[in-house]
């Protein structure tokens, strides 16, 4: 049972655009959550993080939106360039207790910016 | 400040055999964790150590074990290999703080044969 949802497995935009990926949780105990970006034969490069605290986090063009009640967050990304394309990870783990510091991912977005 | 670096970055081996996978973390991260990643299952959570202690098991067999060195620096073994044991395996450090993001080194792809 997938406990973290991203439902597009691709996703296409044009070269300036706003691109937005997005991932499901279902576990409530999770409260730490993460973007991470992978190339091919490289590892993943963190992005930008949140914790439960916060509905929203920006760095530089990278801006992540979570809603608790939802159990959903989003990520976008203002505005797209080419080398942004790539896979992207939504990861989670719980702050304290059994499986804090252990990641729980998504299957992954292949975010492809058309020039 | 030198990321995580994992040793080997390939290696191919026979059915049966045991493999030693090494990673070095970043300086001052004493957290170290090892996932794996096969196109069918994506990214999955091995184990995670800290201060060579195991803190963390994810839902592998017993095959699958590691260790961590005074100095932070951490190694996996598997043995006996199956071919389903092919797969990309990342390390990943982080200061052991709430909030603290893993950071992953580039793996070693593992190809059974």
């Amino acid at each position: 049972d997938q406990q973290v949802k991203q439902n597009s497995p691709s996703l296409s935009v044009q070269e300036g655009r706003i691109s937005i990926l997005n991932c499901d949780y279902t576990n409530s105990m999770f409260d730490y959550f993460l973007w991470y970006k992978k190339y091919p034969a490289e590892g993943p490069t963190f992005l930008i993080s949140i914790s439960s605290i916060k509905d929203k986090n920006e760095d530089g063009r990278f801006t992540v939106f979570l809603n608790k009640s939802a159990k959903h967050l989003s990520l976008h990304i203002v505005p797209s360039q080419p080398g942004d394309s790539a896979v992207y990870f939504c990861a989670t783990y719980p702050l304290s207790g059994a499986g804090s510091y252990q990641l729980t991912f998504g299957k992954g977005t292949k975010l492809s910016v058309i020039p | 400040k030198a990321g995580v670096t994992q040793t080997p970055r390939y290696l191919i081996k026979t059915r049966g055999q045991q493999v030693t996978l090494s990673c070095s973390p970043i300086s001052g991260h004493r957290s170290v964790s090892w996932y794996q990643q096969t196109p069918g299952q994506g990214l999955q959570f091995l184990f995670e150590y800290f201060s060579e202690t195991q803190r963390n098991k994810g839902n592998f067999p017993g095959r699958f074990s590691g260790r961590q060195f005074s100095n932070s620096r951490s190694e996996m073994n598997v043995s006996t290999l199956e071919l389903g044991d092919s797969a990309l395996y990342l390390c990943a450090s982080s200061l052991d703080r709430a909030s603290s993001p893993l950071h992953f080194g580039n793996g070693t792809r593992l190809t059974v044969t």
